[in-house]
């Protein structure tokens, strides 16, 4: 079985301040990882993934995650936000058999970037 | 390359009136999702494909009904709607289990 933990709900956070939104993972099988955004009255877009190799993903917008299989974690990380940061971002999981579907999604957590 | 498109964007149905919500995908990817986004309770997954032909419950179904008759296309029917399923629905697309591209999605209100 997987699951996915976003431990904060709401994150509040002053504009050029650092920021971590924490996702922890259980799963019983290889995984791939995923951080996607959702802006306001929008779909989700993948914002970085670990498929395999170097453990540290970036995004094109500064963002970073690391995978730790020993903690089994892959936190999201960027050393200065912008108020357009603010987002709900979702951590998601999936297995990396193929054929075998069971892709799990976090239960968000909304960013909200304060002037 | 228009990605993954829902048709339409918004609806109002009346309670027990039914509806199709319409998911087209032009990157001939196998796997396509249902899912139904609420307040509070982030992504929950309605239906999935794994290929044309095939459909799956997701971890709340009831309610609703898919079909998958054409590899691009993927189609979310409410018989009968009820208030409950008052949301935004969100299909999204994959090859295999990499990541999932999503629609804009559907807002629906039943009154």
């Amino acid at each position: 079985a997987q699951s996915v933990t976003q431990l904060d709900s709401q994150v509040p956070v002053f504009e050029e301040a650092p920021v971590e939104l924490r996702c922890n993972y259980s799963s019983s099988v290889s995984v791939y990882l995923f951080w996607y955004v959702q802006y306001p009255n929008q779909g989700l877009q993948l914002l970085l993934k670990y498929l395999s190799g170097s453990t540290l993903v970036e995004s094109i917008n500064g963002f970073e995650a690391e995978f730790n299989k020993s903690q089994t974690s892959f936190h999201l990380r960027k050393p200065s936000v912008h108020i357009s940061d603010t987002a709900e971002y979702f951590c998601a999981v999936s297995p990396t058999t193929s054929g075998t579907y069971k892709y799990i999604f976090g239960t968000g957590t909304r960013l909200k970037v304060l002037a | 390359n228009a990605g993954v498109t829902q048709t339409p964007k918004f609806r109002v149905l009346k309670t027990g009136q039914s509806m199709t919500l319409l998911c087209a995908q032009d990157m001939n990817h196998e796997y396509m999702y249902w899912y139904r986004q609420d307040p509070g309770m982030g992504l929950r997954l309605i239906h999935y494909s794994v290929g044309e032909g095939t459909t799956a419950k997701g971890e709340v179904p009831d309610g609703y009904n898919v079909s998958r008759l054409k590899k691009q296309n993927f189609l979310l029917g409410l018989e009968s709607a009820a208030p409950s399923q008052t949301s935004v629905y969100f299909c999204a697309s994959s090859f295999l289990n990499y990541e999932q591209y999503f629609g804009p999605g559907t807002r629906l209100t039943v009154t």
